[in-house]
């Protein structure tokens, strides 16, 4: 089958650096995606990854291990409209994007 | 217009009644999807559409029908509506289907199913 683990959901506070990780086992592999969902709005693509190493844009990061299965999500200098879900998504065999539950950041001043 | 537009923004349904979700994008597309999000589940893939003229199902396509008369256009339609339908709807588009194409979503419909 196919599965997308991600947290439920992270605190930290404004300033810092959080990791949010993503793990998956899917049929086949045409890339990773990570979107951001503020609470009542629509996804919005921050990344995308097909090759393994780190892709840097501005204050976040993504990284991807295609042998291990698992990508993270790196947000620096958090800001408080950083508040959101941050969704992780995988390209299967199919060029079907398979989507994880999501992981609510909380914020704290 | 700019972007994908959707129509209703929220909807309360009687079960049972027909309903049909509306979105257009003017980005000149050719994919086209329609997703449903439920509390504590990813994104959903109930159809999609790589081009005017065709659609193809997703995962959850029970119950849902869609047509892409042209470009812009991609209706979703429950033809009888059920309580487990109860979601929020998000129509989305990209260049392409498949590949690193980003897909755009509309800001989605709030389907309450009673």
């Amino acid at each position: 089958g196919q599965n997308i683990d991600q947290p439920t959901e992270m605190t930290a506070t404004e300033g810092a650096i959080v990791q949010i990780n993503c793990t998956y086992q899917t049929s086949g592999f045409n890339g990773l995606f990570w979107y951001q969902q503020h609470a009542g709005e629509a996804p919005t693509f921050l990344s995308y990854n097909v090759l393994d190493g780190l892709e840097e844009k501005g204050r976040f990061s993504s990284f991807l291990s295609r042998s291990k299965g698992y990508s993270y999500l790196l947000l620096k200098e958090l800001q408080m409209k950083d508040s959101a879900s941050y969704l992780c998504a995988i390209l299967d065999s199919n060029y079907q994007l398979i989507w994880g539950a999501g992981t609510k950041l909380i914020i704290k001043p | 217009i700019a972007g994908i537009t959707q129509a209703p923004t929220s909807q309360i349904l009687a079960a049972g009644r027909r309903m049909t979700l509306r979105c257009t994008q003017d980005m000149r597309h050719n994919a086209m999807y329609w997703y449903r999000q439920d509390l504590g589940l990813g994104l959903r893939l109930i159809h999609y559409s790589n081009t005017a003229g065709t659609t193809g199902k997703g995962e959850v396509p029970d119950g849902y029908s869609v047509s892409r008369a042209n470009t812009d256009d991609f209706p979703l339609t429950l033809a009888s509506a059920v309580p487990s339908q109860t979601s929020v709807y998000f129509c989305a588009s990209s260049e392409e289907r498949g590949g690193r194409d980003t897909q755009y979503f509309g800001p989605g419909t709030r389907l309450t199913v009673l």
